[in-house]
């Protein structure tokens, strides 16, 4: 497809449980960003990737969160030891310039923990 | 950082109505995109607009970068227009990240 792609689109995790989130980015797109969206609220930055370098991790809210893009296309954000405030929608975007431009965004994985 | 205030933050109209968003940002942009986000959470591009004005079909968008705000028209409001609007602003500099507003949730009714 020509959009972004997110699996899974719906996780269940029990509370302790490690989760991953996989994002593909339209291709050729050099920046990604995953954002994390609670109910009710507006989309919230966690990292930003420019091809394989993450720039800017200021927004994963603990050590728990972890992301990575290693060949500089597919990204995958890490959770370990998942908590119930960690239930949300993770966003992931793209965009095919290193700096200011249009950003794309896939459908979201859901994750709720119980 | 950057400040985004969207408003009113909820609005109710009949279908045919027109209605305009308003996003007031705190600081200067290089970036500002209008998104729709419909009920299955996707966000779907609007406007890529930091500034001037666009149109598409029946809506467009206007951004007045200097006095720092950004206005979305909506005419003639259909039941699919129902959803959530947001703004969101990148400031020059560090990652380009875009900050988003808390959004305008739209209801339009038959």
């Amino acid at each position: 497809g020509a959009g972004v792609s997110q699996s899974p689109r719906y996780k269940v995790a029990k509370r302790g449980q490690d989760v991953a989130l996989r994002c593909d980015p339209i291709s050729g797109h050099v920046s990604l960003f995953w954002y994390q969206q609670a109910l009710g609220q507006g989309p919230e930055f966690l990292t930003y990737f420019q091809n394989e370098a993450q720039l800017d991790k200021s927004g994963l809210p603990s050590d728990r969160f972890f992301a990575e893009r290693p060949e500089g296309s597919v990204s995958t954000l890490k959770i370990q030891r998942t908590q119930q405030e960690d239930s949300a929608v993770y966003l992931c975007a793209s965009r095919d310039t290193s700096y200011t431009g249009e950003l794309f965004f896939g459908e979201g994985s859901r994750l709720t923990v119980l | 950082g950057i400040q985004v205030e969207q408003s009113p933050p909820d609005l109710i109209l009949q279908e045919g109505a027109n209605s305009t968003l308003r996003c007031n940002f705190s600081d200067s942009v290089n970036n500002l995109q209008w998104f729709h986000q419909n009920p299955w959470g996707q966000l779907i591009n609007l406007f890529y607009i930091p500034s001037g004005t666009k149109q598409n079909g029946r809506l467009s968008a206007t951004t007045v970068a200097t006095e720092r705000y950004s206005l979305l028209y909506i005419s003639s409001s259909q039941t699919t227009d129902s959803g959530v609007y947001f703004c969101a602003v990148g400031t020059q500099g560090g990652s380009e990240k875009l900050v988003f507003g808390k959004g305008t949730k739209l209801t339009v009714n038959p």
